[in-house]
């Protein structure tokens, strides 16, 4: 089964105006840990934002956010004020149980900013 | 810091060659991690080690792969007799290896490998 399921293979987003990218995950453990990552076209993988799975209050950075709804295993991408700079590939990852200790990560989602 | 270097950025062989990458961490990083990508995939992991010692191999690390730590600084990946089916982007990352769930993986830039 998918550990990390990303089922937007592209969005489209207005410059300026707010975007919500979807991850779903699979684990039976209580302990995990929940990362977002970009990757622009240059190919290097940049980190984002992390929502611990004990952590009541949603992640923020800047202008990401991280809509974390625990009970139905999702953990939402939010990037608010699109700038075409945001243009990459998005990926979701998770480290799971007290032993994990590697990132599994999802296919990605690709976000284009129009102008 | 700076940061994890990968090299080369790109190498392009014939099947049937070996192939070695090299990737420097983040100093003091205790930990160094493979990955692989193909296009339009999430990276997939490999292998990691803490410090020297090689904990994790995938499935996906066939006999073909051989990754090393000498004295818990760089790293070498080397894959022998390679197929097309090798093509893909070989990442690198380390971390500072305390164990913490939040512990984030600092990336390289990457070795772009195409086999002909």
């Amino acid at each position: 089964a998918q550990k990390i399921t990303q089922t937007q293979p592209g969005m489209f987003v207005q410059e300026k105006e707010a975007v919500t990218l979807d991850c779903t995950y699979d684990t039976s453990d209580q302990s995990y840990g929940l990362f977002w990552y970009k990757q622009p076209s240059s190919g290097e993988m940049i980190f984002l934002i992390y929502q611990g799975s004990y952590d009541e209050q949603n992640a923020t950075e800047g202008r990401y956010s991280l809509n974390f709804q625990k009970a139905r295993k999702s953990a939402n991408l939010v990037i608010s004020a699109s700038q075409l700079g945001d243009s990459a590939m998005y990926f979701c990852a998770m480290r799971e149980g007290l032993s994990g200790n590697k990132l599994v990560f999802g296919a990605g989602t690709i976000l284009r900013v129009k102008s | 810091d700076t940061g994890v270097s990968q090299d080369p950025r790109h190498k392009i062989t014939k099947r049937g060659q070996n192939v070695t990458f090299r990737c420097d961490p983040i100093s003091e990083h205790n930990r160094l991690y493979w990955y692989r990508q193909t296009l339009g995939q999430g990276p997939e992991f490999l292998t990691y080690f803490q410090n020297e010692a090689q904990l994790e191999k995938s499935r996906l690390l066939s006999d073909r792969f051989s990754a090393e730590r000498p004295k818990g600084s760089f790293s070498t990946l080397e894959i022998q007799r390679t197929e097309q089916g090798d093509s893909a982007m070989y990442l690198c990352a380390s971390s500072p290896g305390v164990g913490q769930f939040n512990e984030k993986l600092f990336f390289g830039s990457g070795t772009q490998l195409s086999v002909l």
